[in-house]
């Protein structure tokens, strides 16, 4: 059983829309992590979370907002989608206790035309 | 920024063959992580080695960490076609959360 879920798992977005994926943990796992995963680019942090209620920015989070409203869940906001936000979105969740160590969802595919 | 590097970005090996990706990083770290991320998926962890370690197995997995040259590598023994993948290695810097990613090895193992 999947621990880490999320959806949609392909989203196509125009230009200047809303964008909003989703995510959600049956660890119990406090941290959570947005990474895009560009060729050449590797992964790429864009907001984590320590916890229901807290956001932090990563190292790309120009253009991306995040949400937790619970242990569970962990939202990852574009308010005006452009192309160069076309990438693969991963979500994951970790705890400090095991240096971290991250759990991986699917994958979201998104493509901004 | 980039931390952690992997030294190649890719290697192709034969079923059967073993193979070595290795990493570098740039800053002092209280432990390093092998993970793997297969077509289609999300990475999953292989192998945590800590700071104060020098090697550590999983099956046909080591991995090891030199401290002084601030490198790691991971060796797979007896190479299988599902081992073909991206394979990363993320560093523990402190106690933060966050972990330094290289930008991945792309291995093939041909039939």
């Amino acid at each position: 059983e999947a621990a880490v879920t999320q959806s949609p798992r392909n989203k196509v977005a125009v230009t200047g829309g809303k964008v909003t994926l989703s995510c959600n943990q049956t660890n119990n796992h406090n941290n959570m992590y947005w990474y895009r995963q560009d060729t050449g680019h590797g992964l790429r942090l864009i907001h984590y979370s320590y916890g229901a209620g807290s956001t932090e920015k990563g190292d790309i989070p120009d253009g991306y907002k995040a949400s937790r409203p619970s242990q569970e869940n962990f939202s990852l906001i574009l308010e005006l989608a452009t192309p160069s936000q076309t990438s693969v979105y991963f979500c994951a969740s970790g705890v400090q206790g095991h240096f971290y160590e991250q759990y991986f969802g699917p994958g979201t595919r998104l493509t901004v035309l | 920024s980039q931390l952690a590097e992997e030294n190649s970005w890719a290697l192709s090996v034969h079923e059967g063959e073993s193979v070595t990706v290795n990493c570098s990083y740039k800053t002092s770290i209280t432990a390093l992580q092998w993970y793997r991320q297969k077509s289609g998926k999300g990475p999953a962890q292989l192998i945590l080695i800590r700071s104060n370690e020098r090697e550590k197995r999983n099956g046909r997995l080591r991995a090891t960490l030199d401290t002084s040259s601030q490198s790691s590598s991971l060796s797979i023994t007896a190479t299988r076609c599902e081992d073909t993948a991206v394979y990363f290695c993320a560093a523990n810097v402190g106690d933060n959360s966050k972990l330094i990613w290289g930008l991945g090895t792309s291995l093939v193992v041909n039939p």
